[in-house]
């Protein structure tokens, strides 16, 4: 069955360092990827989302590109801060589904 | 954008109890909700899927008859958790998809709520 798998946390970054969250998916077809943020005892927010191939969705200064030759959906920021700080959850979605999540990835931002 | 409101946010219940968690689409039409449980430093379990007018669908190993959901409007699904004991204390989360966007786009969640069972 369909699948997304990203890297284990937690990840610890210095504020204004380079993140990279790595994310792979396992899918029939042509899913809908997306990145959610959650914060502590919260829900999850949407944070990002590309529908097709070559899609790069960004906010808030995160980035991620629908790779299909890799099957990958990395998110990537060039300078976290410390409100950044909340665990990342990828995603995917074939319609109809309920969205399949990863594990999630801890970051841990400190100034 | 598109809310979805969870209530109650907390929610403590003595053993043998039953709890109701509402989830509700504030501006938009969802036929379709999703409930998940969350353990903690945990991803999130898909418990069921809630449609509109009929029955839930329920995952493997999720019990029916504890985990009552029903899904009377096109902006509401209730979960009850029956008989609460101490194990099913966890994070409950719903989700919705804005019906008007169609199937192959985000889903939006509550806020989730904190079930401690004592």
């Amino acid at each position: 069955g369909d699948s997304v798998t990203q890297m284990e946390g937690p990840v610890t970054l210095s504020e204004e360092a380079f993140l990279t969250i790595n994310c792979t998916y396992t899918a029939t077809g042509y899913p809908s990827l997306f990145w959610y943020v959650q914060y502590p005892g919260e829900g999850l927010q949407l944070l990002l989302k590309a529908t097709k191939a070559d899609d790069k969705g960004s906010n808030k200064g995160f980035e991620a590109t629908y790779r299909k030759e890799t099957t990958s959906f990395h998110l990537e920021k060039g300078s976290v801060q410390v409100s950044d700080s909340a665990v990342y959850f990828c995603a995917l979605n074939q319609a109809g589904t309920a969205l399949i999540f990863g594990k999630g990835t801890t970051l841990s931002v400190s100034s | 954008g598109a809310v979805v409101s969870q209530h109650p946010s907390w929610v403590i219940c003595k053993s043998g109890t039953s709890v109701k968690i509402e989830c509700r689409s504030l501006d938009f039409q969802a036929t379709t909700m999703f409930w998940y449980r969350q353990f903690p430093k945990q991803s999130l379990m898909l418990m069921a899927t809630s449609n509109e007018g009929s029955k839930a669908t329920y995952e493997q190993g999720v019990e029916k008859d504890k985990f009552l959901i029903n899904h009377a409007s096109l902006t509401l699904s209730t979960l009850t958790v029956t008989s609460a004991h101490p194990e099913d204390s966890s994070f409950y989360i719903c989700s919705a998809r804005d019906r008007d966007r169609g199937t192959n786009t985000e889903a939006f969640f509550g806020q989730g709520t904190r079930l401690t069972v004592v």
